[in-house]
């Protein structure tokens, strides 16, 4: 089955710098990979996803870029904001299922 | 308009106890899974509904634990028997599919329900 590495755990930036978040997997059936950014007692929102046929996606300050070949994507968040603290988890789908397999997440932290 | 709502929004419960989970999908939504979220960790897969179609089990941790979709709307995760290990926060979503490369729809999550086994 599938399998999702995430990595850093944990990752602090100063306000203003980038973020970068990578994640890594095994199924090389999977087609979609979603970013879900969760705030404390709340449940995940997406905040960024891309598809196999597609290699970058951006959205304002978010980024994700994917690398079929090598199997893995990354998150990029540029001009971090206070309220980007969070923790962000990275997900791939089992094969073309509907089904997603977490990455064990981020906790990021933006220091004013 | 209303999204996905979970309840209770916190329960305690006595180990050996049964007790039932409610997930109110986004109406109109074709697709539902619960996951698990233990402290600190990453989402486990439990269960997926996709309309009228057997649900794919392959996450339940145990035969104590089931679900039900009725009617194609409100699921209910059902723990038996409940143990220390299944205290979580048990989230449920949903989406709507279609299919071919743009099947994967945007699973929108509740807000969850921590259930604390004493």
């Amino acid at each position: 089955g599938e399998n999702v590495e995430q990595h850093p755990s944990t990752l602090s930036v100063q306000e203003g710098d980038s973020a970068v978040i990578k994640c890594t997997y095994s199924d090389s059936a999977s087609n979609y990979f979603p970013w879900y950014k969760q705030e404390l007692g709340k449940g995940p929102q997406l905040i960024i996803d891309i598809r196999s046929n597609v290699g970058e996606k951006k959205d304002q300050r978010i980024a994700v870029t994917l690398n079929k070949t090598a199997k893995h994507f990354s998150l990029h968040i540029t001009e971090t904001q206070p309220e980007d603290s969070a923790v962000y988890f990275c997900a791939a789908t089992q094969g073309g299922a509907q089904k997603l397999v977490f990455g064990q997440g981020t906790r990021l932290t933006i220091n004013p | 308009g209303a999204g996905v709502s979970q309840s209770p929004s916190n329960k305690v419960t006595e180990k050996g106890k049964d007790v039932e989970l409610r997930c109110d999908p986004i109406s109109g939504h074709t697709a539902l899974y619960w996951y698990r979220q233990s402290l600190g960790q990453g989402l486990e897969f439990l269960i997926y509904f996709q309309g009228n179609s057997a649900p794919d089990k392959s996450g339940l941790p145990s035969d104590r634990f089931s679900a039900e979709r009725t009617g194609g709307s409100v699921s209910t995760l059902t723990i038996q028997r409940t143990q220390q290990e299944d205290s979580a926060v048990y989230l449920c979503a949903s989406s709507f599919s279609s299919s071919g490369l743009a099947a994967h729809g945007e699973q929108f999550f509740g807000p969850g329900t921590r259930l604390t086994v004493l």
